[in-house]
């Protein structure tokens, strides 16, 4: 059965430094988006994407993250800056179609900032 | 407030226990989603639906459009159940899930 996979599944880095997740979707999927949970709460959408555009971010999306699918294939979130409160486990999920369709989630990025 | 609230926070049952968790919503939606979460912290989609009921197995998902609620239902309740399990709402005119915090559900033998 096809899954969506994520890379890597811990990462640790240092506060400022530049951290790029990495998804890889289910091949007919079109619609990608990023969540994130952070330890002990509950999960929170960061951005959708479609048509190599954001279609909607949150708050928590600033200029400190970006989204791209570089090669037609990976979905990735940088992250330009990290700070300790980006501590949290990063999802991403993707759909075939917008709409009443279901998401299909990775099984997360740990990332940890020191 | 939070737009998606979900009751028990925290359940107990003995294996062959029948389990209820709800969620009650305070936002329009188009759909509903019941979601999976191990203690690995993977994310598994359990049903998605925006009327009625679903049955999968051992698992009952119904929700009431009118009343903003939906219900989880686990039978013949196993240790492997034991588990987060997540409500979250898909709203109009958005792709964007809105969670609830979860249920953390444990099922002793």
């Amino acid at each position: 059965e096809p899954e969506v996979t994520q890379t890597p599944s811990h990462q640790v880095t240092q506060m400022g430094q530049e951290v790029i997740l990495r998804c890889v979707p289910i091949s007919n999927h079109l619609y990608f988006y990023w969540y994130r949970q952070i330890l002990g709460q509950k999960v929170e959408f960061l951005v959708s994407f479609y048509n190599n555009e954001i279609s909607e971010k949150s708050e928590i999306f600033d200029d400190q993250f970006s989204v791209e699918r570089p090669d037609g294939s990976n979905f990735t979130l940088k992250i330009r800056s990290t700070k300790l409160e980006d501590s949290a486990m990063y999802f991403c999920a993707t759909s075939r179609r917008e709409g009443n369709n279901e998401q299909f989630f990775g099984p997360g990025t740990r990332l940890t900032v020191l | 407030k939070n737009e998606v609230e979900q009751s028990p926070q925290n359940l107990t049952a003995q294996e062959g226990e029948f389990i209820t968790i709800n969620c009650s919503y305070s936002v329009g939606i188009s759909a509903l989603h019941w979601l999976q979460q191990h203690p690995g912290g993977g994310i598994v989609s359990l049903f998605m639906l925006s009327s009625g009921k679903k049955k999968h197995g051992r698992l009952i998902a119904t929700i009431n459009i009118q009343e903003k609620h939906s219900s989880l239902h686990i039978t013949a309740s196993h240790p492997r159940d034991s588990a987060v399990y997540i409500c979250a709402v898909r709203t109009y005119n958005t792709d964007k899930l809105i969670f609830g915090t979860g249920t953390r559900s444990q099922v002793f033998p």
